[in-house]
């Protein structure tokens, strides 16, 4: 089973600066490699999918990047509204299955 | 619009049953794969269930021989039959929509909570 861990758990920053979430792989994973955003009381929704493609809608400011074990999700100048949790998402062959990180909390310093 | 509406929630005793359902509008579900995904209260996300165009079925270790996900085509609808019921159970369900089997969730319903507690 692979296990995903994001980090930081906990990432305080101001509007405007550059935020950069890790997801780590304990092994190789595909190209599927997907980011959500979760804000308090809704559902997930798409950001980034296949590591570094941008779902319809979503600002340009978020950026996905890595390969093999190492992903990364950069927010290159946070608004207000990032302020949120995030979740990197993976998927194993077989059998099919789908493993989300724990999460990270970008909030606001 | 693509939209998904989960009901069926609620406060259930342990080793109880609930059907959950996932009422879909805007495109066709044995055309795409649907999941469930829960969150446990402060939790992180976990996957659940999956029914593919096909109708093939797969599940989580943790709900295996327990739950069973199922759909109508004519009311467009998925559904979640849990049974034994644990205090683990206890979270947010959400149906979630992928266009192919590889691709990602690109869109979630509100959720519904199910709640198991004596």
């Amino acid at each position: 089973e692979i296990v995903l861990t994001q980090s930081p758990a906990t990432l305080s920053l101001s509007p405007g600066e550059r935020a950069t979430l890790s997801c780590r792989a304990s092994q190789t994973v595909s190209s599927f490699l997907a980011w959500y955003q979760q804000k308090p009381g809704q559902a997930p929704r798409l950001l980034i999918y296949d590591a570094s493609n941008r779902a319809t809608g979503v600002p340009a400011r978020f950026s996905g990047s890595g390969s093999g074990t190492d992903f990364t999700l950069t927010i290159s100048s946070l608004e207000p509204e990032d302020f949120a949790v995030y979740y990197c998402q993976q998927r194993s062959n077989w059998p099919p299955t789908w493993t989300f990180g724990q999460g990270t909390k970008v909030e606001i310093k | 619009e693509v939209q998904l509406v989960e009901s069926g929630g609620g406060l259930v005793q342990p080793g109880g049953s609930l059907r959950l359902s996932c009422a879909a509008s805007g495109f066709t579900v044995s055309n795409s794969y649907m999941s469930w995904v829960r969150q446990a209260p402060g939790s992180g996300l976990e996957w659940v269930s999956v029914i593919y165009s096909g109708g093939n079925t797969h599940y989580a270790d943790s709900v295996k021989g327990r739950f069973t996900i199922s759909r109508d085509n004519s009311k467009n609808t998925v559904f979640l039959q849990m049974n034994s019921l644990r205090a683990e159970d206890t979270a947010v369900y959400y149906c979630a929509k992928a266009t192919v089997a590889v691709s990602p969730f690109d869109y979630w319903g509100q959720g519904t909570l199910v709640t198991v507690s004596s």
